[in-house]
């Protein structure tokens, strides 16, 4: 069975630009996590969704948004590019939202560079 | 005060070392804890849950002091293959495990 996948694996963007980041979640799996991983630091969370709703989110200015598909699959976008928006985007995919205990699986990730 | 903190690394050992990990958070109502393993370039991975009564996979131990708000990782006789950086995470406080609080990690490197 395929993991989690993410498309692009590399981006290459100017500042003022817009993104959007793809994630298709494990065959079964209804819950999309997004984070994001700057050099030399832990994934930051950014959203996550269930059933294509927002679930909770993470402390992004509003120029991150996402949303989630009846097949489950996420898309990550993000406007008004920054220098500072250069990083790995992760995304997660998990069966469902409960107490905290529930496996999550990453993507290899999206590796953006704004110039 | 940060809301994971770990280690600052990096760890140099040689192979047949035993190594281990410490880690604090700030939340005393977190309830999930995780140790993940990543790789340079790659993606995160989860070694293992981290449950109060310690908890043991072979060469790996993990250890939670709710009181002290203190994790552990035990890493006994290296491989070099344990080379990574290792993450330390818990949920945040009424989270599902979608949304969690990554540390900055500490890198461990194992050499011949």
């Amino acid at each position: 069975d395929a993991g989690v996948t993410q498309s692009p694996t590399h981006l290459i963007k100017t500042r003022g630009q817009h993104v959007t980041l793809r994630c298709s979640p494990i065959s079964g799996h209804k819950s999309v996590s997004w984070y994001q991983q700057v050099l030399g630091q832990g994934p930051q969370f950014i959203f996550q969704y269930y059933e294509k709703e927002e679930r909770g989110r993470g402390n992004f200015p509003d120029r991150f948004s996402a949303r989630q598909f009846p097949n489950y699959s996420s898309e990550l976008n993000v406007n008004a590019l920054l220098l500072g928006d250069s990083a790995l985007y992760l995304c997660a995919s998990s069966l469902a939202v409960g107490r905290g205990n529930e496996k999550l699986f990453f993507g290899s990730g999206t590796q953006l560079s704004v110039l | 005060r940060k809301e994971v903190e770990q280690d600052p690394g990096p760890f140099n050992v040689p192979e047949g070392a035993t190594v281990a990990f410490n880690c604090t958070y700030s939340n005393s109502a977190s309830q999930s804890f995780f140790w993940y393993r990543q790789d340079c370039r790659k993606e995160p991975k989860l070694l293992m849950s981290v449950y109060s009564s310690g908890n043991e996979d072979g060469r790996f131990t993990a250890q939670l002091n709710r009181a002290s708000q203190y994790i552990s990782l035990l890493i006994r006789d290296s491989k070099l293959s344990d080379s990574a950086t290792y993450l330390c995470v818990v949920n945040k406080h009424g989270g599902s495990q979608g949304n969690l609080i990554f540390g900055k990690g500490t890198k461990l490197s194992v050499k011949p």
